[in-house]
């Protein structure tokens, strides 16, 4: 048990819509890092967000968005849903670049 | 592009086997951790390590970490079918503050009774 939270744990979508994913992060961490993490591969980084800004970001089209918010809990947004999106998508939290916790992740369905 | 290459992708042995896992790449690391993952599950992390040449011990699970820093192995020894699960190596990547992650493949584990 991590105290890292997602929701929901999964979802199914059709092509072109918008999805929200959200995790609560373990208490006292201001840092949430969101991976998305394809069926039999490592998970890779889509983006950070410490103390609500965007605090780096991997090799993700804009159409992959988020926010944190005051009390750290975190959204990732998809727009334009394609089939290629159907992954587990997992968020991290963390104090700053230290250790990262998981959440169990929600798996994304697009159809 | 910092890579991390694991292999094998997949193993299956029989139980009180032992078996090793690499971890592979070209970059430094400015540390290495390894996680696993059980279905329907987020990764756990089970060690960090940072020193080149460093070697940690979990039990019946021990850790290396290249003199280089750009490789790292999992060997297991006695493997029990609780060992069954995706074992994932990670770097952190060094050039940015923000603790990003790259994980390697995944190796799957199955340990047979």
């Amino acid at each position: 048990e991590t105290g890292v939270t997602q929701s929901p744990t999964h979802l199914i979508k059709t092509r072109g819509q918008q999805v929200t994913l959200r995790c609560s992060s373990q208490s006292g961490h201001n840092t949430v890092s969101w991976y998305q993490q394809a069926l039999g591969q490592g998970p890779q980084f889509i983006f950070q967000y410490y103390r609500e800004e965007e605090n780096g970001r991997g090799n993700f089209p804009p159409r992959f968005s988020g926010l944190q918010f005051p009390n750290y809990s975190s959204e990732l947004n998809v727009n334009a849903l394609e089939l290629d999106d159907s992954a587990l998508y997992l968020c991290a939290s963390s104090v700053g670049p230290g250790i990262q916790y998981f959440g169990a992740g929600t798996r994304l369905s697009v159809l | 592009t910092q890579l991390l290459e694991q292999s094998p992708q997949f193993l299956s042995i029989q139980e009180g086997e032992n078996l090793t896992v690499y971890c592979n790449s070209s970059s430094v690391f400015s540390s290495l951790q390894w996680y696993r993952q059980e279905p329907g599950e987020g990764p756990v992390l089970l060690v960090t390590v940072v020193t080149g040449g460093e070697v940690k011990k979990l039990k019946r699970l021990t850790f290396q970490f290249g003199d280089a820093r750009k490789d790292s192995s999992l060997h297991i020894t006695a493997a029990q079918p609780g060992d069954t699960g995706l074992y994932l190596c990670a770097g952190e990547d060094g050039s940015s503050n923000t603790g990003k992650l790259i994980f390697g493949q995944g190796t799957t584990l199955q340990v047979k009774p």
